[in-house]
């Protein structure tokens, strides 16, 4: 089945206590990337990733680091989180053509809750 | 500041109804347009895309895309009670074919 695998779901941890959320697809796709949704400011991209080991900002990338040294894995770490991190988190992937940016299939999303 | 604009509603209809879901953008060279359905607490599940202007139908969902006036509409036939959720525009930024500009939703309730 193609899917796209994020853990863990759901998280509650301490402000500076390093995290990593791993995202796992098998559809073999170039383009993944990261998002964080929170109420009344909708979907923002934190990082995105056209291909292994090329990576690049979003919208929001402060506090966040990713690295994409398969294919398959692009995990999102928190190198020292803070409660303005706790957020939805959603994992998404996509073939990458011509004509660029094709649907995203996304991840069931991990819930992170920073105290 | 590139943006895609969707009223955030709720959009009541009845069930059996015809549900219009509209969505402005204000990057004129955008190539693609995405439509994206999101339960409560669940991740947003693709809906349709379209490329063309002109219309596209799968199913009981019909995409609409008019470039020259920048706007893409979903239109959901016959309205079951299971289609209430969120519905989310997504719109390629215009020069930059890694990126989408994401709308906030519109909150579709159907009404057995």
């Amino acid at each position: 089945e193609a899917q796209v695998t994020q853990n863990p779901r759901y998280l509650i941890t301490v402000t500076g206590k390093k995290l990593t959320v791993t995202c796992s697809q098998n559809m073999n796709h170039e383009y993944m990337s990261w998002y964080r949704q929170d109420p009344g400011l909708g979907l923002r991209q934190i990082y995105y990733s056209m291909n292994v080991e090329v990576t690049d900002k979003g919208d929001v990338p402060e506090g966040y680091k990713v690295s994409r040294k398969e294919k398959r894995n692009f995990p999102l770490i928190l190198e020292s989180p803070s409660p303005n991190q706790t957020s939805l988190y959603f994992c998404a992937s996509s073939l990458f053509k011509g004509r660029g940016n094709q649907p995203q299939h996304f991840g069931d999303g991990t819930r992170l809750s920073i105290l | 500041q590139k943006e895609v604009e969707q009223n955030s509603g709720p959009l009541s209809v009845p069930e059996g109804a015809i549900a219009s879901l509209n969505c402005t953008y204000s990057d004129r060279g955008s190539q693609s347009f995405f439509w994206y359905r999101q339960y409560s607490g669940k991740s947003p599940e693709l809906i349709m895309f379209i490329y063309s202007n002109g219309d596209k139908e799968d199913g009981r969902f019909t995409a609409q895309l008019n470039k020259a006036s920048q706007y893409v509409s979903l239109l959901i036939r016959d309205s079951q009670p299971s289609d209430s959720a969120t519905y989310l525009c997504a719109v390629q930024e215009a020069g930059n074919n890694r990126k989408l500009i994401w709308g906030l939703g519109t909150s579709l309730a159907v009404n057995p």
